[in-house]
């Protein structure tokens, strides 16, 4: 079963605009990381966001975290063609077996 | 590049038959688990293994297993493959024991399995 829900679960936009992804999940957690995906093959991880950690950046990418409610966003600023890929949030949730549980996944795309 | 390589990179087996996907990890990470990740879906835990013993699996039968060597490489086998176990595979190492707050997993490019 997934952990998280990705919204929305696909998104266009055109190149310069902003990005926003959100991502909700089920339970307590460690961290909460992105990943991208580009067509099907490998995750590259983008970032992480530890439980006591509110907001994180790193370069064109700005993460929030809200352990209240569960939820997490991610935004990419100034979009690129490059960027177009799916995304996805993972949890390291307590109390498990190390296992990192993934959302669904937001497909960005970004067009010219 | 996450110095995580998979082999084959595609494969076609029919139902029935069995299978073996294969992961290199980076030097020195003492963890790797493997994920099944369906079209259109966000990436499944199958299995980790930390210093080659099983360590945490997802709900998946027991003709999904796995072995880890001491050289860093992996595999992952599928006894009497279903049409349903089509996916793509992907291995993920890490140097220490995968779940602790500043962790990082390094995905492998995955194995594209067909089962017809």
């Amino acid at each position: 079963s997934q952990q998280g829900e990705e919204d929305p679960q696909a998104l266009s936009i055109q190149e310069g605009e902003n990005a926003t992804m959100n991502c909700s999940y089920k339970t307590s957690i460690n961290n909460l990381q992105w990943y991208r995906q580009n067509s099907g093959r490998g995750l590259v991880h983008l970032i992480l966001i530890r439980s006591n950690e509110r907001e994180k950046h790193s370069g064109r990418l700005r993460v929030t975290l809200d352990t209240s409610k569960k939820s997490s966003s991610l935004l990419i600023t100034a979009s690129r063609a490059a960027d177009t890929a799916s995304y996805f949030c993972a949890t390291w949730v307590t109390g498990t077996a190390s296992k990192l549980t993934f959302g669904t996944g937001t497909r960005l795309q970004v067009t010219l | 590049e996450t110095g995580v390589t998979q082999s084959p990179t595609h494969l076609i087996k029919t139902r029935g038959q069995q299978v073996t996907l294969r992961c290199s990890s980076q030097s020195g990470h003492n963890t790797v688990s493997w994920y099944q990740q369906a079209l259109g879906q966000g990436p499944q835990f199958i299995f980790q293994y930390y210093r080659e013993e099983e360590n945490g699996r997802g709900n998946f039968p027991p003709r999904f297993s796995g072995l880890q060597f001491p050289n860093y490489s992996s595999e992952l086998n599928v006894n009497a493959l279903e049409l349903d176990d089509s996916a793509l595979y992907l291995c993920a190492s890490s140097p220490g024991l995968a779940g602790g707050p500043s962790d990082t997993q390094y995905f492998g490019p995955g194995t594209r399995l067909t089962v017809l």
